[in-house]
């Protein structure tokens, strides 16, 4: 049964850099597209980048270019977003989302960590 | 990038109504077209992909259809647990998009 578990809350001061870390196990981790999708409080889903299959190769949102660093450790099957210059409008629950898309498109997202929020205050 | 309109923004219906959420895409996107339900604190869960597809162990009063850029999701025969927000997103360009969400409440 695959599975994806993030780490725990973070609060963090205005400036500074948080990492956030997504492990997936149940299915075969090189095979995964690793999405990442934020959520301000009350509002809606803002999807934030994501690291292809095989190649580890990211892509970002533009509104987060030279901000956010998105990594993989296929040794331990984790993920890491790494965000930087943390404002109070980062206050958000991040979730990341993974797709075997050896199975099936990359852009469907079936399986979701449980979310991570982020606290940013001074 | 594509934009994602869906409406209305919020609903009100009754147990046993049937109940449609309407999203639209800024440009053609085929029927690259999934729909999530998200329940307060928790993460989104997909119901619907490619439009019109039903993900395992979704119940068969939710359905998708449409392709373009027009596109619907229906719940048959709304049941209590079915309150939640949600949302239509595309993949059919990068960056994926997400609506901005319907919340569903029981009348």
């Amino acid at each position: 049964q695959a599975q994806v578990v993030q780490s725990g809350t973070e609060v963090k001061r205005p400036g500074a850099s948080v990492r956030v870390s997504c492990k997936a196990s149940g299915y075969t981790f090189s095979n995964l597209g690793v999405n990442w999708v934020r959520q301000a409080p009350g509002q809606g889903l803002e999807w934030m980048g994501w690291i292809a299959p095989y190649s580890g190769i990211p892509r970002y949102a533009q509104k987060f270019q030279g901000r956010v660093t998105m990594t993989t450790d296929t040794s331990t099957n984790t993920a890491y977003m790494d965000l930087r210059s943390l404002r109070s409008d980062d206050t958000a629950v991040y979730y990341c989302t993974t797709r075997n898309c050896f199975s099936g498109a990359c852009g469907v997202f079936d399986y979701w960590g449980q979310g991570t929020l982020v606290t940013v205050s001074s | 990038d594509i934009q994602m309109t869906q409406s209305p923004s919020s609903l009100s219906a009754s147990v046993g109504d049937r109940v449609t959420i309407t999203c639209q895409a800024s440009q053609y996107i085929s029927n690259y077209l999934n729909w999530y339900q998200q329940k307060p604190g928790k993460a989104p869960k997909l119901l619907i992909y490619d439009a019109s597809h039903l993900e395992r162990g979704v119940p068969s009063r939710f359905s998708g259809s449409g392709s373009g850029t027009d596109f619907t999701f229906t719940i048959s025969s709304l049941q209590p647990e079915d309150i939640a927000t949600y949302y239509c997103q595309q993949y059919d360009n990068v960056p994926p998009a997400f609506g901005q969400g319907t919340k569903l409440e029981i009348k």
